[in-house]
């Protein structure tokens, strides 16, 4: 079974500041996706970024990148320019890809409350 | 383009009742997935549900169980409440085949507290 470990319960960060959210996971499969999600007051899921791991280049979507080291089996999340609209709980995810059948289930870490400060 | 939609948006139960929660996926998507979310923790998967039948199930006792409808809308239903059952009830859809590897999409859930 994979366990995904999020070993940082709350950060803080400042206005247009960068910070960096740890995340890493157990598994015996060579091929999985790995995710982050934001959880903000409204409580909806939303994806933030998405990382296949049978690729090298770390993923990025706007101000929000990756750290994804395979072998380390760590996967974290940097945000640059920290908006207060950024605060929320933010949770990794990983999947493991299916071949045939119905959709893959997700395994989360239990969160990182992120606090953006003025 | 509506979301994932869930109702009631909370709810108060007493031990031992019963629940049903309902959830419509987002448009075009056809398979729904249930989590619950206990405070201060991570979603945990419950099951998940296509062409109307269970396909996959977490670690979820039998009290838990679940409907699909030709229209793909879904419900879970939770027999014999538990104060461990106090939970956000997290819907979320997928486009299936083609998409089961992909990104699932969430509702905002439904927060059920029992007393």
């Amino acid at each position: 079974a994979q366990t995904v470990t999020q070993s940082q319960p709350e950060m803080s960060v400042q206005e247009a500041e960068t910070v960096t959210l740890s995340c890493t996971y157990d598994t015996s499969e060579n091929n999985y996706y790995l995710f982050w999600y934001k959880q903000p007051p409204s409580r909806q899921m939303i994806l933030v970024i998405r990382q296949e791991a049978y690729k090298q280049q770390n993923a990025t979507e706007n101000r929000f990148s990756v750290n994804f080291q395979k072998a380390a089996k760590s996967f974290s999340l940097k945000i640059s320019d920290s908006q207060l609209g950024d605060t929320a709980m933010y949770f990794c995810a990983f999947m493991k890809p299916r071949n045939t059948g119905t959709a893959s289930k997700l395994t989360f870490g239990t969160g990182t409350r992120l606090q953006v400060t003025l | 383009d509506a979301g994932v939609t869930q109702s009631p948006t909370h709810l108060i139960k007493t031990r031992g009742q019963q629940v049903t929660l309902r959830c419509s996926p987002k448009s075009g998507h056809d398979t729904v997935s249930w989590y619950q979310q206990a405070l201060g923790q991570g979603p945990q998967f419950i099951f998940q549900y296509y062409e109307e039948e269970e396909r996959q199930r977490g670690n979820f006792p039998d009290r838990f169980s679940g409907h699909q409808f030709p229209n793909y809308s879904s419900e879970l239903n939770v027999n014999a409440l538990l104060l461990g059952d106090s939970a956000l009830y997290l819907c979320a859809s997928s486009p299936n085949p083609r998409g089961r590897n992909s990104p699932l999409h969430f509702g905002n859930g439904t927060r059920l507290t029992v007393t």
